[in-house]
């Protein structure tokens, strides 16, 4: 099974800030990473896709990059409901597999 | 608009069954394949299953084969989850997604259906 690790776990950030979250798979996946976020009791929204494909209605502040086994998820400047948890998934080969998460918080 | 609406949830004993059902809307349901995902309390995120839109093809997590099987209806545009032997380590919130298949993402999602095993 291909593992993906998201570091960091955890961050604290204010309003306005940039925000970097990285995904490393534990082989490469060439393109085919995913971004979700999951606010509190809710279901999980696509974000990103295919690595740097931004999924429709999702605010221009979010983007990805990376191929191969690294990835990055930055969010441009932090905005107040943007505070949930992030999470990558690789849709490479099966079994799909997710990050444990990245849990960004106010500062 | 996509809808995905999740059914089926509730309490059972370890050694259990219960089938979950999700009901597809706005799409061609049976152009897409259909996955379910599930995070159990305060956890992350666990992909479980998914079948291909003519469900002639299947995947399993190795910790369900042989114990869940997925099915759909495509004339009811309904995905199923049959869930037998259900085990403690089971108990979850279970999320229908369009999508999860090879290069595709889970595009969009129910608002899940919570499974608990327990005496």
């Amino acid at each position: 099974d291909i593992q993906m690790t998201q570091s960091p776990s955890s961050l604290s950030a204010s309003v306005g800030d940039r925000v970097t979250v990285t995904c490393r798979a534990s082989q490469s996946i060439s393109i085919y990473l995913n971004w979700y976020q999951q606010k509190p009791g809710k279901a999980p929204k696509l974000l990103i896709y295919a690595a740097s494909s931004l999924q429709s209605g999702v605010p221009s502040r979010f983007s990805g990059s990376g191929s191969g086994t690294d990835f990055t998820l930055t969010i441009s400047s932090l905005q107040p409901e943007d505070f949930s948890t992030y999470y990558c998934q690789q849709s490479y080969t099966t079994p799909w597999t997710f990050g444990q998460g990245t849990k960004v918080e106010i500062k | 608009e996509v809808q995905v609406v999740e059914s089926g949830g509730g309490l059972v004993q370890p050694g259990g069954s219960l089938r979950l059902s999700c009901a597809a809307s706005g799409f061609t349901f049976s152009s897409y394949a259909m996955s379910w995902v599930r995070q159990a309390p305060g956890k992350g995120l666990e992909w479980v299953s998914a079948l291909s839109g003519s469900a002639n093809t299947a995947y399993y997590a190795d910790s369900v084969k042989g114990r869940f099987t997925i099915s759909r209806d495509n004339s009811k545009n309904t995905l199923y989850l049959q869930m037998n032997s259900l085990r403690a380590e089971d108990t979850a919130i279970y999320y229908c997604a369009k999508g999860g298949w090879y290069q595709t993402p889970f595009d969009y999602w129910g608002q899940g259906t919570l499974v608990t095993v327990s005496s």
